[in-house]
């Protein structure tokens, strides 16, 4: 069965530094991974998301991910961060292309941004 | 703009008045969810639903109903609402491996 944690309910960074929330997953087969962000008082939105193409992952906003499968990691990241990225952040889970796929959300990690 | 509309955004009603939470979609996607997010318990999902007519439970379905009578639209009816229903609400579409589109939410407390 396919399950999503996340290290860290919450982060706090100082605005410029590096940016880094944590994603294991647990899938039976190559799976599918997506970051997703939620403002207050917003609904979520998607960062960005891996299909078995490139490991590196580029998403809006500045922010990157790896897959490695070795460690079964989604790890995000952001080299500098910015006032604006203080929201929660949820790493999720298909285990497969479909649209029929369930997708497995993380419990979330809410970061907060140092001025 | 491709989006997902959801109303209302906010709403608070009495124990056992049945509501509609409506959601609609302009992307054409097959695939159609609801979540509740409560604090705690992240995003769990109550209902979906692949296409037209064809509606299935997710994690928590007791206490809601769905529909599916056109592509576009995927109401979420309380019939008969209860304190533990107070959550916020999010409508969802999908196609492919392209992620979901969520709605804005709706904050709904049973008083």
């Amino acid at each position: 069965a396919q399950s999503v944690t996340q290290l860290g309910s919450h982060v706090s960074v100082s605005e410029g530094a590096l940016v880094l929330l944590r994603c294991n997953y647990s899938s039976s087969v190559p799976p599918y991974l997506f970051w997703y962000v939620q403002y207050p008082n917003q609904g979520l939105q998607l960062l960005l998301k891996y299909t078995s193409a490139a490991t590196l992952v580029k998403g809006i906003n500045g922010f990157e991910a790896e897959f490695k499968k070795s460690e079964t990691s989604f790890h995000l990241t952001k080299p500098s961060a910015h006032m604006s990225d203080a929201a929660e952040y949820f790493c999720a889970v298909s285990e497969g292309g479909t649209s029929y796929d369930k997708v497995i959300f993380g419990p979330g990690t809410s970061l907060s941004v140092i001025p | 703009e491709a989006q997902v509309t959801q109303n209302p955004r906010y709403l608070i009603t009495v124990t056992g008045k049945k509501l509609t939470v409506t959601c609609s979609q302009n992307m054409n996607h097959e695939y159609m969810s609801w979540y509740r997010q409560d604090p705690g318990l992240g995003l769990r999902q109550i209902y979906y639903s692949m296409n037209v007519e064809v509606t299935d439970k997710g994690d928590v379905p007791e206490g809601y109903k769905v529909s599916r009578k056109e592509k576009r639209n995927f109401p979420l009816i309380l019939e008969s609402p209860s304190p533990n229903q107070t959550s916020l609400y999010f409508c969802a579409s999908k196609t492919g491996a392209g992620g979901y589109t969520f709605g804005s939410g709706t904050r709904l407390t049973v008083v």
